[in-house]
């Protein structure tokens, strides 16, 4: 299957600062991006899709001037939560997929902590 | 809203036995259906993926769909141990490049 690579796998930064994650597709072209949030024992909940090109589509009750996607080339995104909060804390999955896909590849997913 | 329902387990299962995983989901429209692992700590991995009724099969793991009941099953044939994992159902309306609409998941113990 195609490559998803997702950096960095885990990130402990400061309430009040930014971060950034990456998501890159390896080995294919990667038309449209997705970002889910999971926290512990709970399923994944997608927070937006992006389109290359495209400014990102948030789902309902996600912030989009908290988390900025950016999706500027057919193989990287970007999520950057900014003024982080201990609450914002948890697991940070993007997923791929090009055209005609018939499934979306998963990265390995960023664990964030915000102390 | 559209929704995956799945019984959150655990679901414990002798190793050696076969292991049934089951989500209805609500939207009529959903056109591909998936299953995927999570271990603890990690990102889902793909199972299996399923489009039409009937019965797909890959190895140990078997895809069950119905899409007039809005019912999708997986059953894990001789589970392992390594078997043990969260189990995610996802449907979409389209294909791959649309967005996934995960259940809560199923834990699934395979006890040796």
């Amino acid at each position: 299957g195609a490559v998803v690579s997702q950096h960095p796998s885990w990130v402990i930064c400061k309430s009040g600062t930014s971060v950034k994650i990456e998501c890159r597709s390896l080995d294919f072209q990667a038309t449209t991006m997705f970002w889910y949030r999971q926290f512990p024992k709970q399923s994944l909940m997608l927070m937006a899709t992006s389109n290359e090109g495209s400014k990102a589509t948030y789902e309902q009750g996600v912030e989009k001037d908290k988390f900025l996607i950016n999706h500027a080339s057919l193989t990287l995104s970007t999520l950057t939560v900014t003024s982080a909060h201990p609450e914002d804390s948890s697991f940070y999955i993007c997923s791929a997929a090009g055209q005609g896909f018939t499934e979306a590849f998963f990265g390995q997913g960023t664990r964030l902590t915000v102390v | 809203q559209k929704e995956v329902e799945q019984n959150s387990g655990p679901l414990s299962v002798p190793e050696g036995a076969i292991a049934s995983l089951n989500c209805t989901y609500s939207d009529r429209v959903s056109q591909s259906f998936f299953w995927y692992r999570q271990y603890s700590g990690k990102s889902p991995e793909l199972i299996m993926s399923i489009y039409s009724n009937g019965d797909k099969e890959d190895g140990r793991f078997t895809a069950q769909l119905n899409k007039a009941s809005q019912y999708v099953s997986l059953l894990i044939r001789d589970s392992q141990p390594s078997d043990s994992a969260t189990y995610l159902c996802a449907v979409t309306a389209s294909f791959g490049n649309e967005k996934l609409t995960f259940g809560t998941g199923t834990r699934l113990t395979i006890i040796p």
